[in-house]
């Protein structure tokens, strides 16, 4: 039951380098989603996926690009990091985005630290 | 304005007895949905229970049900007889069909169980 896989689940890096987080769902689901959690708060959409061959900004896309590879998997890269996307990282994925009684479903998070 | 609000940063409870966490939410949507999510130490964001502005029922699963107060705009979880691994942030969100069906966070509410 692998559901949502991230990887990592956790990243130093130093400021200015790049990096690209992984996610992979093997549920079959339609859309995909980045989120942020900084500490003490809910989650902030970074981008989704509605489906394979598109994406789109959600509340937070500065800094942030993504890549719908497949169905299965959704990227998200940091082109150059700075210290203010220090946060954990959360990969979710749900059947459809055209329905409001989906779940989403969540990886365990990548915990990025920018120094 | 705040879309989901949770007021109590933190709680405690006594192991089996019960307890509610409180969330109001802003919308002018007719079609909307509900959901909480259970975050502990470890992590990981899991998909509780879900509640659908058209439902009638409130939603139930397991020792987890939603009090749901349409015309006061609240979804309110209740645990039943607590566990000790039931501490954990736990966290309310919403999905407005108006709004993409985006998932949007409240604050989130710490649970602590005392033995």
């Amino acid at each position: 039951n692998a559901g949502v896989t991230q990887t990592p689940k956790f990243q130093v890096l130093k400021t200015g380098q790049s990096m690209t987080l992984q996610c992979a769902q093997d549920m079959n689901h339609n859309s995909m989603y980045w989120y942020r959690q900084d500490p003490g708060m809910g989650l902030r959409l970074i981008y989704y996926s509605a489906s394979e061959g598109t994406t789109d900004k959600g509340e937070v896309p500065n800094g942030y690009n993504v890549s719908r590879l497949n169905k299965r998997e959704f990227s998200l890269r940091l082109e150059s990091a700075a210290p203010s996307q220090t946060s954990v990282y959360f990969c979710a994925s749900s059947e459809a985005l055209d329905r409001v009684n989906q779940p989403q479903h969540f990886g365990d998070g990548t915990r990025l630290s920018i120094l | 304005a705040q879309k989901i609000t949770q007021t109590q940063p933190g709680m405690f409870v006594q192991e089996k007895e019960a307890v509610t966490l409180d969330c109001t939410y802003d919308t002018s949507d007719q079609s909307y949905g509900l959901f909480w999510y259970k975050q502990p130490s470890s992590g990981e964001m899991i998909f509780l229970i879900y509640q659908g502005s058209y439902d009638e029922q409130n939603a139930t699963e397991g020792r987890y049900s939603l009090n749901f107060q349409k015309a006061r705009k609240s979804a309110n979880l209740v645990i039943s007889a607590s566990q000790l691994g039931d501490s954990a942030m736990y966290f309310c969100a919403m999905r407005e069909r108006n709004a993409g069906n985006m998932l949007t966070f409240g604050g989130g509410t710490r649970l602590m169980v005392k033995p």
